[in-house]
């Protein structure tokens, strides 16, 4: 069965500082992989995903990805964190049709 | 372009009672989903809708029901709210039946539903 597994509950970053969001999946073919981001109050946003080609994915709000088949790991990165980036981060793994199955979150601070 | 909304934002319930969580796009997608998000567990799908006409269980279906009332709107029912049901509801559209695949998955803003 298809799962994905976000290590860590909760990160704080200083802003202006580098950003890793980890994410492992479980999925015995070529998964369709996505990074979603929620602000407080509002729904998910589609960040970037990944489904085939170049294994480092561009994203909106300046966001990467990169796919590692190796380590089924397809961890989110951000060069400089902006206190506006302060949210709910979420990778999610489909198998090409309706179904999209969430991790549990990564939650960022970012500090001043 | 409001893209997806719901009504309501906030609901509080007693157990026993009813409601109906309302959902509308306006992007012309063929395809919605109702999601529920708890704490430490990310989001699960309750029922999806692939196409007007047709709608199909998730992973938690029990204890709602759905209508695909036309193309925009997609409504979620509880007949007979239970605790365990407080949470907070999404509901998403996307283009086509593909939202964990090539399709991009829009969602609302949510409900937040406490059940007493």
């Amino acid at each position: 069965a298809q799962s994905v597994t976000q290590p860590d509950i909760h990160i704080t970053v200083s802003e202006g500082a580098s950003l890793e969001l980890r994410c492992n999946y479980s999925y015995g073919a070529t998964p369709y992989l996505f990074w979603y981001v929620q602000s407080p109050g509002q729904g998910l946003q589609l960040l970037l995903k990944y489904f085939s080609g170049d294994t480092l994915v561009q994203g909106i709000k300046g966001f990467e990805a990169e796919f590692k088949r190796s380590q089924s790991s397809f961890n989110l990165r951000k060069p400089s964190v902006h206190w506006s980036d302060a949210a709910e981060y979420f990778c999610a793994v489909g198998t090409g049709g309706f179904k999209t199955i969430f991790g549990a979150g990564t939650r960022l601070f970012v500090k001043a | 372009n409001a893209g997806v909304t719901q009504t309501p934002k906030f609901q509080v319930l007693k157990t026993g009672q009813s409601m109906t969580l309302q959902c509308a796009q306006d992007m012309n997608h063929n395809s919605m989903y109702w999601y529920r998000q708890d704490p430490g567990m990310g989001l699960r799908l309750i029922y999806y809708s692939a196409s007007e006409g047709t709608t199909d269980k998730g992973e938690v279906p029990n204890g709602y029901n759905v209508s695909r009332l036309n193309k925009r709107e997609f409504s979620l029912r509880l007949e007979s709210a239970a605790p365990s049901q407080t949470s907070v509801y999404f509901c998403a559209s996307s283009v086509s039946g593909r939202a964990g695949g090539t399709d991009t998955q829009y969602f609302g803003p949510g409900t937040r539903l406490t059940v007493l």
